[in-house]
């Protein structure tokens, strides 16, 4: 079964920083593109952030745009999310999606986790 | 934020036939990027619904349509379930600023 499951989410004051991870399971992940997603509380979708297979192209939403960094290990099955300086707008429910061919759809999602920003 | 523009919510009886529009501009859906569907049940993740404009995966039941025209595309659900009533999402890409992934804004579906 192919299958993404998040991790590291939490409470954090303002202007902290946070790790979130994303495993990857059931299908070659180094063969995959993969993505961040978020969803405030009771808000749509925002796409934030996306890393080819290998890793050679990146790009983020201007939201987060020098604050956040995307990585990934492929011999660990494994996509991060390194988010600095986090403000109060940041708090939401973060999704790693996987996408196929570019520029493409997103399937599976994980189950998400929630990251809080609050003083 | 959103690029792509949906209705905030439509609803149906149950076995109606309900549309959700999704616009957006010439950077994206009429730039001919395809546009993706999604349904969210409050509390989970969103599951992909159609694909590519008007594919649907394996699972999803054929109730499901959606179609893409110019700027705009439509997900169609003919005969309403109670196990509809969920979130929907739309989802292309855009080639403005240096190429991002863009969401609609989302819809809610009520089955009356």
């Amino acid at each position: 079964e192919v299958q993404l499951v998040e991790s590291g989410g939490g409470l954090v004051k303002p202007g902290g920083s946070l790790r979130l991870s994303c495993a990857g399971s059931g299908f070659s992940f180094s063969g995959y593109n993969m993505n961040w997603v978020r969803q405030a509380p009771g808000k749509g979708l925002e796409w934030v952030s996306s890393i080819t297979s290998g890793s050679s192209y990146i790009n983020y939403a201007d939201s987060v745009k020098g604050r956040f960094t995307v990585s990934r290990d492929n011999a660990k099955n494994s996509l991060y999310l390194q988010m600095n300086s986090l403000r109060a707008e940041d708090s939401a429910v973060y999704f790693c999606a996987r996408v196929g061919i570019l520029p493409g759809w997103f399937d599976p999602w994980g189950q998400g986790t929630l990251v809080t920003v609050s003083s | 934020q959103s690029v792509l523009t949906q209705p905030p919510s439509v609803s149906g009886a149950p076995g109606q036939r309900v549309t959700i529009s999704c616009t957006g501009s010439s950077s994206n859906i009429g730039a001919g990027y395809d546009v993706h569907w999604y349904q969210q049940v409050p509390g989970t993740a969103p599951k992909l619904l159609i694909y590519g404009n008007n594919n649907r995966p394996s699972g999803v039941p054929d109730r499901f349509s959606g179609s893409k025209s110019g700027t705009s595309a439509s997900l169609a659900i003919t005969g309403l379930q109670a196990e509809d009533e969920a979130d929907y999402y739309c989802q292309s890409y855009d080639s403005s600023l240096s190429g991002r992934y863009v969401f609609g804004t989302g819809t809610k579906v009520t089955v009356l």
